[in-house]
């Protein structure tokens, strides 16, 4: 079936030290959406790529959306506490749109060490 | 105040014991998702509802039933033939045309 993978699974970093997170998708994507998780609550929306190559910055995270729209990653520069969580990526395959079903990554949990 | 809404937060329940937790939302959206989400795995989709009176089955649906009379609220049935129904279930809704979804606060169901 349709997969995304993540990698890696965990990461913990010194405050101050640069983050990424990659997914890979089994099949071509029609966009892809990265969701952050905080500890103890619940997914919410981040951003969403939808052309192909497309790169789109915010503050200190940068999203990528590969050439071939199989894969992703998000890039947090300099690390804060407040960044700690999971960042899930999640896909919409060619013709769900209408249903809004998502293919969601495992997800990668970020530790910070102040 | 816009949302969405899912209560309890925590929940309890004996082995063999149905359980509704619910989800309801104001923010006039017409999809609305039902996710579980296990420790290291990605949220997993039970059901969906595009309209009223209108679901359909996710990738994990065996031990599950929805219902959607409302187009604010689409709760969720778990039932004594799921097998392992301790997690944390997770609510969201869309509108339509739009991707992004909106989460709730989640529910984490302990079935002891």
């Amino acid at each position: 079936g349709q997969q995304v993978m993540q990698i890696p699974q965990y990461q913990h970093v010194q405050e101050g030290e640069d983050f990424t997170t990659y997914c890979n998708s089994s099949t071509t994507l029609s966009n892809i959406q990265w969701y952050k998780q905080r500890p103890g609550g619940h997914p919410v929306f981040l951003i969403q790529l939808v052309k192909s190559g497309e790169v789109k910055k915010q503050k200190r995270l940068t999203f990528q959306f590969g050439e071939a729209k199989k894969n992703s990653s998000l890039h947090i520069t300099a690390t804060q506490t407040t960044d700690v969580g999971t960042y899930f990526c999640a896909g919409n395959v060619p013709g769900s749109s209408n249903t809004g079903k998502l293919i969601f990554g495992q997800g990668t949990t970020l530790q910070v060490k102040p | 105040d816009g949302g969405i809404t899912q209560s309890p937060k925590y929940l309890f329940r004996k082995e063999g014991q149905n359980v509704t937790l619910s989800c309801e939302q104001n923010l006039n959206h017409d999809a609305m998702y039902w996710y579980r989400q296990d420790p290291g795995q990605g949220l997993r989709l039970i059901y969906y509802s595009q309209i009223v009176n209108d679901f359909q089955k996710g990738d994990i649906a065996e031990g599950y039933s929805v219902s959607r009379e409302k187009k604010e609220s689409f709760p969720l049935t778990v039932t004594s033939a799921q097998k392992n129904p301790t997690a944390f279930y997770l609510c969201a809704s869309r509108l339509v045309g739009l991707n992004e979804q909106f989460f709730g606060p989640g529910t984490r169901l302990t079935v002891l």
